[in-house]
């Protein structure tokens, strides 16, 4: 079992949705999560990070962890086109997902 | 701040040759992180340093990788000799604080395309 897994995707939604991307982890001791955006040939810049179980808003990007079930979420209220990217997650290990491709259709 | 700056952008070389990548952290970070990605395995951590001593070097695939760090300023990955399976995007990050219970907030460099013939 992978460490992180995502779907790889591509997920589509229309512009105005909501976008919801999910990320599950093997190991129960990981207390630190962070989501990062990859345009396509640009290098991954950080988005969100989350210690807590529950919810961390940041304007329209939510982040949900849920340590007993192992998995944390970034949701994307108003998808816009240009948040049209790769999104992967990681912990505190230095471990990342393959990424989730999101593709936000005018 | 400038951000990461990662030279060179762009290296096309032939199998057996040294290949030596270079990153500039982000003056006043502490942690500076070496990753390859491909599209088959991902971003892999290769080696992290913390006030430029290597702490992890377990992502380094074989002895034909080295990386150094001999100031707070300036770090280097080097491949010799190169083969074409380690044509991918290297990344050098770097982060102001952290450590295995917080995690890292890192700052990506725009990358170093390397493709080996």
């Amino acid at each position: 079992q992978k460490e992180v897994e995502q779907n790889s995707g591509p997920l589509s939604v229309p512009e105005g949705a909501i976008a919801s991307l999910n990320c599950t982890y093997s190991d129960r001791g990981s207390q630190s999560f962070f989501w990062y955006r990859q345009y396509s040939g640009k290098s991954p810049e950080l988005i969100m990070f989350i210690y807590s179980n529950g919810d961390k808003e940041d304007g329209r990007f939510t982040a949900q962890l849920n340590k007993a079930s192992q998995y944390v979420s970034l949701l994307i209220r108003d998808s816009q086109p240009s948040d049209s990217a790769t999104y992967l997650c990681g912990f505190q290990k230095l471990v990342f997902g393959t990424g989730t491709r999101l593709l936000v259709s005018p | 701040d400038a951000g990461v700056i990662q030279s060179p952008r762009h290296e096309v070389t032939e199998m057996g040759q040294e290949v030596t990548l270079r990153c500039k952290p982000i003056s006043g970070h502490d942690y500076l992180f070496w990753y390859r990605q491909t599209m088959m395995r991902g971003l892999e951590l290769l080696i992290y340093f913390n006030n430029n001593v290597p702490i992890d070097d377990s992502g380094m695939p074989e002895d034909r990788f080295s990386a150094k760090m001999p100031n707070a300023s300036f770090s280097t990955l080097k491949i010799q000799p190169s083969e074409p399976r380690d044509s991918a995007v290297y990344f050098c990050a770097s982060s102001p604080s952290g450590g295995v219970q917080t995690g890292y907030e890192q700052y990506f460099g725009p990358g170093t395309r390397l493709t080996v013939t």
